[in-house]
């Protein structure tokens, strides 16, 4: 059953904490985006990578980190920098030729206590 | 940067009517592409229309695109309330490696 997961759905986490959200993909796709979207926001890229090993930051990467040391996952981590992290976070994947399309994740919402 | 520009940004109608959603845009583009989401849930793929093509057609959708205007527009015809949801245009740009640059959407309620 291909797809794109991640988890947890719902975090939480205190003031000063680290926290890594999971995206994996069984797609076979060679791109992995993440996004970030606020209430009755559109989505506003934090990292993407196109290929193992590679990424870029996106619009808003300060305060977030991300590897991409297999084809199948790339975790994000938002750092204590980050000073609004409340949000929900989608992950998301393509090929890479000129007319592929995102298949998105379900979202982890993350809430700072 | 936020490419795209979404009119109206929510929009209630009845079972039955059409729905219209435009999206404006600053830049050339490869493509553009139409993606819907259900409350707190991820992005589900619409319809894609390339930049050499006019309008574009799947099920109970039509989508136009007006490079020399940089607007595009969704239509939904005869809605349902199953269509209440966002509706986000997003358009890849030329030269920037397949990232897409989403609009801030429209949400659409269709009541039953």
């Amino acid at each position: 059953d291909g797809g794109i997961t991640q988890s947890p759905k719902y975090l939480f986490r205190k003031e000063g904490q680290n926290v890594t959200l999971s995206c994996e993909q069984n797609l076979n796709h060679d791109a992995m985006y993440w996004y970030r979207q606020d209430p009755g926001q559109g989505l506003r890229l934090i990292y993407y990578s196109q290929i193992v090993n590679d990424f870029q930051k996106g619009d808003i990467a300060e305060g977030y980190s991300v590897s991409r040391e297999k084809k199948e996952s790339f975790p994000l981590t938002v750092t204590s920098a980050q000073k609004n992290p409340t949000a929900f976070y989608l992950c998301a994947s393509s090929g890479t030729g000129r007319t592929d399309t995102q298949y998105f994740g379900p979202g982890t919402r993350l809430t700072v206590l | 940067s936020q490419q795209g520009e979404e009119d109206p940004q929510a929009l209630s109608i009845q079972e039955g009517e059409n729905a219209t959603m435009n999206c404006s845009y600053k830049t050339s583009i490869n493509n553009l592409q139409w993606y819907r989401q259900n409350s707190g849930r991820g992005l589900v793929h619409l319809i894609l229309i390339r930049s050499n093509e006019r309008e574009k057609h799947s099920g109970r959708l039509r989508v136009t695109l007006d490079t020399s205007k940089k607007s595009s527009s969704l239509l939904i015809t005869a809605s349902r309330a199953a269509d209440t949801a966002s509706y986000f245009c997003a358009t890849d740009e030329y030269n920037q490696g397949g990232k897409l640059i989403f609009g801030q959407g429209t949400e659409l309620s269709v009541k039953p």
